[in-house]
C-alpha cells in the first residue's frame, strides 16, 4: 500500500514561488510515476504534469509550462513540485498521485496553497 | 487539446440509477477512469480501465463506453454516493492526462 505525505499549508504573495512535497512510503519513490494534480476552490481537477514511465522524461501540461518543476530525492523518497510567478489564480489544493497504467490508484492529503498579496 | 465534457451536475433520488456521462472526441480507444471525490477529500478511483471496479468499490458502480461517449452508472444510489465524479484518460496524442470538469451527484 503506497502512502503520500504531503507538507503543510503555504502562504504565498503574488511572484513568489512555493515548493511542495510529498514523501513516499510502502514502496520507494523509483518504482512510482509520481504526478501532480491540482484543483482550485470549487473547480475541478487539473492535471500539471509528472513522470512519463513509456518514455522515461518527465511530462508537463502546456499551461504550465515554464512554471512548473517536478523533482525527485530518491535518498528519501520524496517527491517536490515547485511552481514559480504565483498569482492569485494558483491558489488551490495541490496533489501528489502516482500513475500506473495512467490510473492514479493513490493520493496524497493535499496541499493547500494560498495566493495572496 | 483534447477535452473531456460532463454534465455540470446529476439528480436522482434514493434507490433510482443515476448515469454520469463523458464525452470525447475518439474515446472507444482510450481507457477511462472515473473518481469520486467527497467534499475537503482527495478522490478516489471507483472505475478503472473503462469498466472494472476497485476492490471495495460496491457492485452498484460500473462504467461502460459507446461511440464517444464513457459512462458511469450507479444503481440502488444511496445518500452516501453525493460526491463529485471525474472521469479522466490519457491522451496519447497531445501527451497529457485529460480530466473532465467533473459531475455533482445530488441525491435528492
Amino acid at each position: 500500500q503506497v502512502q503520500l505525505i504531503q507538507s503543510g499549508a503555504e502562504v504565498k504573495k503574488p511572484g513568489a514561488s512555493v515548493k511542495v512535497s510529498c514523501k513516499v512510503s510502502g514502496y520507494t519513490l523509483t518504482e512510482l510515476s509520481m504526478h501532480w494534480v491540482r484543483q482550485a476552490p470549487g473547480k475541478g481537477l487539473e492535471w500539471m504534469g509528472g513522470f512519463d514511465p513509456e518514455n522515461g522524461e518527465t511530462i508537463y501540461a502546456q499551461k504550465f509550462q515554464g512554471r512548473v518543476t517536478m523533482t525527485e530525492d530518491t535518498s528519501t523518497d520524496t517527491a517536490y513540485m515547485e511552481l514559480s510567478s504565483l498569482r492569485s489564480e494558483d491558489t488551490a489544493v495541490y496533489y501528489c498521485a502516482p500513475v500506473q497504467q495512467w490510473l492514479f490508484a493513490y493520493w496524497g492529503q493535499g496541499t493547500l496553497v494560498t495566493v495572496s498579496s | 487539446s483534447y477535452v473531456l465534457t460532463q454534465p455540470p451536475s446529476v439528480s436522482v433520488a434514493p434507490g433510482k440509477t443515476a448515469r454520469i456521462t463523458c464525452g470525447g472526441d475518439n474515446i472507444g480507444s482510450k481507457s477511462v477512469y472515473w473518481y469520486q471525490q467527497r467534499p475537503g477529500q482527495a478522490p478516489v478511483v471507483v472505475i478503472y480501465y473503462d469498466g472494472d471496479r476497485p476492490s471495495g468499490i460496491p457492485e452498484r458502480f460500473s462504467g461502460s463506453k459507446s461511440g464517444n461517449t464513457a459512462t458511469l452508472t450507479i444503481s440502488r444510489v444511496e445518500a452516501g454516493d453525493e460526491a463529485d465524479y471525474y472521469c479522466q484518460v490519457w491522451d496519447s496524442g497531445s501527451e497529457h492526462v485529460v480530466f473532465g470538469g467533473g459531475t455533482k451527484l445530488i441525491v435528492l
